[in-house]
């Protein structure tokens, strides 16, 4: 079946850096575009990355410029994001989603922890 | 980008009808037709329930439906079940850098 299961997450201390990973199966990854939204402990959902289907453009939340990396490799079914220089802030759930203008496919999420 | 406004909470009895609204500008709700709509229970991943303003994905119930009127969406559950309990957040695409801006999401209670 369709399914998108993210690992990599971790408690990190401040300015250091993790590489998420979101496995992908049970479609034709390469002709999908691909999120990354994230969610604080008790807060709302935020959007935080896109990237095309063959990863010609990206785009992200002005807050992870410069920091935030999303990349994917069509031949692992696999996207990711490169985050570095982690801030207290950047503690949250981080979900990878199937889609373009919407989600339509969303992982289990996984947990990522700034703290010294 | 802000936040799309959406109200903190909202509620209604089983059988009853329930609109949740979503705010933005003419840079995200109010320039697309690209609102869409997500429920998300406790400890769970978000689902979507509409997307492009009114379009219901495969085995959501023709209960939820969308609608939109300048830059205010708008999500009507009817004949709320207890199940409905949960957090919705909107989502509208922007055309901007910040590709897509949610709202800061609506709890949902089935009295």
């Amino acid at each position: 079946q369709v399914q998108l299961v993210e690992s990599g997450g971790g408690v990190v201390q401040p300015g250091r850096s993790l590489r998420l990973s979101c496995a992908a199966s049970g479609f034709t990854f390469s002709t999908y575009g691909m999120h990354w939204v994230r969610q604080a402990p008790g807060k709302g959902l935020e959007w935080v990355a896109i990237i095309w289907y063959d990863g010609s453009n990206k785009n992200y939340v002005d807050s992870v410029k410069g920091r935030f990396t999303i990349s994917r490799d069509n031949s692992k079914n696999t996207v990711y994001l490169q985050v570095n220089s982690l801030r207290d802030e950047d503690t949250a759930v981080y979900y990878c989603a199937r889609g373009g203008d919407y989600m339509d496919v969303w992982g289990k999420g996984t947990t990522v922890t700034v703290s010294s | 980008q802000s936040a799309l406004t959406q109200p903190p909470s909202a509620s209604g009895s089983p059988g009853q009808s329930v609109t949740i609204s979503c705010t933005g500008t003419s840079s995200d709700v109010g320039g697309y037709n690209y609102v869409s709509w997500y429920q998300q229970h406790p400890g769970k991943a978000p689902k979507v329930m509409i997307y492009e303003v009114n379009k219901r994905p495969s085995g959501v119930p023709d209960r939820f439906s969308g609608s939109k009127s300048g830059n205010t969406a708008s999500l009507t559950v009817s004949g709320l079940q207890a199940e409905d309990e949960a957090d919705y957040y909107c989502s509208s695409y922007t055309g901007s850098n910040n590709f897509v801006v949610f709202g800061g999401g609506t709890k949902l209670t089935v009295l």
